[in-house]
């Protein structure tokens, strides 16, 4: 059975300030894809970004970048010099090859306050 | 491109009514998927289609929910007779097709159950 934890339930930051939002994740697969999805307060899942568990090379996109570590089944998410826009939910999730099923964490409320 | 449409955005009804919601997916995605987020919590599938044929039902309380993707295109989610419980936000999601991980979201509709 597949499992992703967010232990931060919310978190504030003064704007311009880097925030990371924590994930650890469970799994038996030895491949797997994980994903951050943004959801703002309109309600949709925004999607971020998807890694493969063979590509552990950390990704930047703009002020976001993600810290992949399989030893620690970790799969992190840095904003750096945070915006308000920034404002959101985000969740971690994961699944598995040949079954498109996500298995989300229970989200991480983040507010920048300008 | 349009994204994935749903409707109503907000439904209250009381327990025991029953209730309906519409799914459009992106025009070409043969993979729909229907989650339910309750409250504090990350979304859960209910129900995951491949064109018109049902992929993935083992989380849908069949007792009371239903879904059809007749044509394989649009989707409806029914509850009946909904109970206090099932105060969500139920989101339709669409991918391409089966193996395509990104999944496109829609805005979701509430529900109040009094």
């Amino acid at each position: 059975a597949q499992k992703v934890t967010q232990a931060q339930t919310e978190i504030s930051v003064v704007e311009k300030e880097d925030v990371t939002l924590d994930c650890v994740y469970e799994t038996r697969d030895t491949t797997y894809y994980l994903f951050w999805y943004k959801q703002p307060p309109s309600g949709e899942l925004v999607f971020l970004i998807r890694r493969n568990s063979f590509d552990e090379q950390n990704e930047i996109s703009g002020r976001y970048s993600w810290n992949f570590q399989k030893s620690t089944s970790s799969f992190n998410f840095t904003i750096t010099a945070s915006q308000v826009v920034d404002s959101a939910v985000y969740f971690c999730a994961l699944s598995t090859y040949g079954n498109e099923k996500l298995t989300f964490g229970t989200g991480t409320r983040l507010t920048i306050i300008p | 491109e349009a994204g994935v449409a749903q409707s109503p955005r907000y439904k209250i009804i009381e327990k025991r009514q029953s209730v309906a919601f519409w799914c459009n997916p992106i025009s070409g995605h043969a993979t729909l998927y229907w989650y339910q987020q309750i409250l504090g919590q990350g979304p859960k599938l209910l129900i995951q289609f491949q064109n018109n044929g049902v992929v993935d039902d083992s989380q849908l309380p069949k007792d009371r929910f239903s879904a059809e993707r007749l044509k394989g295109v649009d989707s409806t989610l029914k509850i009946q007779p909904a109970k206090l419980e099932d105060s969500a936000v139920y989101l339709c999601a669409s991918s391409f097709d089966r193996g395509d991980t990104e999944a496109f979201f829609g805005q979701g509709t509430r529900l109040t159950v009094v």
